[in-house]
């Protein structure tokens, strides 16, 4: 299984600014996602990471508000723009295995963001 | 559309009782995964179970079992035994074959477990 590891793990952000996350997995995947769980609620799919080009965001997601890289088949970032308190949530990175017959999706640990 | 359906929003038990905790799906794919991710306080996911929607059979893993059934399309889970720490939040997924492995969450069962 695929081990995930984000940074920071943790941030308080002062309104109007941004804040960018980090998301490292210990293999090459071929997918990579980007989560929010706002407090106290399920976990929300922002956007699809697509290694080489750009990302595919869900409904209700843009991507001026949450820009994505992918530079590689190991890393990611999110970064969420011009934060408001509605922001703050956990965001987590999974990623689906390489193998796409398990079609399994491990996350990170995730990044409490408080916006205050 | 795919959904999921965790009826159950908060189950209290006391240590050593066994808990049903229920899935219910909506999904038009004929073919599609189930999945069940537990989630203690400290905020992680942790994978429990993937289950293809041509695999019928239950599956049984120490303490905990699954039961998978199309025609009520219903996925439920059950921990025998239960100890304190299986208290967390968790949550039953769905992922259509063609869906880019989207996963699609239900709304999460909190589970606390009483000395």
């Amino acid at each position: 299984s695929a081990v995930i590891s984000q940074k920071p793990s943790r941030d308080i952000c002062q309104r109007g600014t941004s804040l960018t996350i980090q998301c490292q997995v210990d293999s090459q995947v071929t997918m990579m996602f980007w989560y929010r769980q706002q407090p106290g609620q399920s976990l929300t799919l922002i956007a699809t990471a697509n290694q080489g080009s750009e990302a595919t965001y869900e409904s209700g997601f843009v991507i001026d508000k949450f820009p994505i890289s992918r530079p590689n088949l190991t890393f990611s970032t999110l970064t969420v723009s011009n934060m408001s308190p509605e922001d703050s949530s956990i965001y987590l990175c999974s990623a689906r295995d390489r193998d796409s017959s398990t079609d399994t999706q491990y996350f990170g640990p995730g990044t409490r963001l408080t916006v205050l | 559309a795919q959904k999921v359906t965790q009826a159950q929003t908060e189950i209290s038990v006391v240590e050593k009782e066994d808990v049903t905790l229920d899935c219910v799906y909506e999904t038009r794919d004929t073919t599609y995964y189930l999945f069940w991710y537990k989630q203690p306080p400290s905020g992680e996911l942790v994978f429990l179970i993937r289950r293809n929607s041509f695999d019928e059979q239950n599956e049984i893993s120490g303490r905990y079992s699954w039961n998978f059934q199309k025609s009520t399309s219903s996925f439920n889970f059950t921990i025998t035994a239960s100890q304190v720490v299986d208290s967390a939040v968790y949550f039953c997924a769905l992922s259509g074959h063609n869906q880019g492995g989207k996963l699609i969450f239900g709304q999460g069962t909190e589970l606390s477990v009483k000395p």
